[in-house]
């Protein structure tokens, strides 16, 4: 079945900086690549997606980039502030079947002021 | 407007005492998830209705069973919580299953 490997774990920066967060999937059928950013104690939020069709999503200061061929994909946060500091999912679709949500393990994001 | 709504947002059972969580949207959408979460790991899915059509995840424990009377309630009864079944419980909506999921705000579960 589909596997997401995510990484880092965690992840610190200074506030301003930047932060990228990488998955890779194991399925090469997978079309389907949201993101979701959980504050502590509180429910998962859809922050962006992505499907297969494209290779790049901006909003604001949050990017998604999509490479098919080597089966990855990146959570790009740009001028990173204290409020950004969550556990960030990724995610893809089990392309067959049911299509299903397969988590990555998440990464810790720490922004420090 | 909450639009996935869990009740309650935190359930306190003692071992072995039946437990019912329940999940209400009002999004009308076609499929409802329930998802365990413990701390530090991704959610993990439990089960899925697709309209009145259930799916169960081959590693849920029997303990956990669900029930869904409409398209806007969902039900996830735990008949026998031990210890490890402590955790978050996340229900979720989608209008189909190729689309976004909708988290509720979650049930914390303890058991003591």
């Amino acid at each position: 079945g589909e596997n997401v490997e995510q990484h880092p774990s965690t992840l610190s920066v200074q506030e301003g900086d930047s932060a990228v967060i990488k998955c890779t999937y194991s399925d090469s059928a997978s079309n389907y690549f949201p993101w979701y950013k959980q504050e502590l104690g509180k429910r998962p939020q859809l922050i962006i997606d992505i499907r297969s069709n494209v290779g790049e999503k901006k909003d604001q200061r949050i990017a998604v980039t999509l490479n098919k061929t080597a089966k990855h994909f990146s959570l790009h946060i740009t001028e990173t502030q204290p409020e950004d500091s969550a556990v960030y999912f990724c995610a893809t679709l089990t392309p067959t079947g049911f299509q299903k949500l397969v988590f990555g393990t998440g990464t810790r994001l720490l922004v420090s002021p | 407007d909450a639009m996935v709504i869990q009740n309650p947002r935190y359930q306190v059972t003692q071992f072995g005492k039946p437990v019912t969580l329940s999940c209400s949207q009002t999004l009308n959408h076609n499929v409802m998830y329930w998802y365990q979460q413990k701390s530090s790991q991704a959610p993990k899915l439990l089960f899925h209705y697709y309209d009145k059509d259930f799916n169960n995840e081959a590693d849920t424990p029997d303990n956990f069973q669900s029930r869904r009377p409409n398209t806007s309630f969902c039900f996830l009864d735990i008949r026998s919580p031990g210890l490890g079944d402590a955790a978050m419980y996340l229900c979720a909506t989608s209008v189909d299953e190729s689309y976004e999921q909708y988290f509720g705000p979650g049930t914390r579960l303890t058991v003591t």
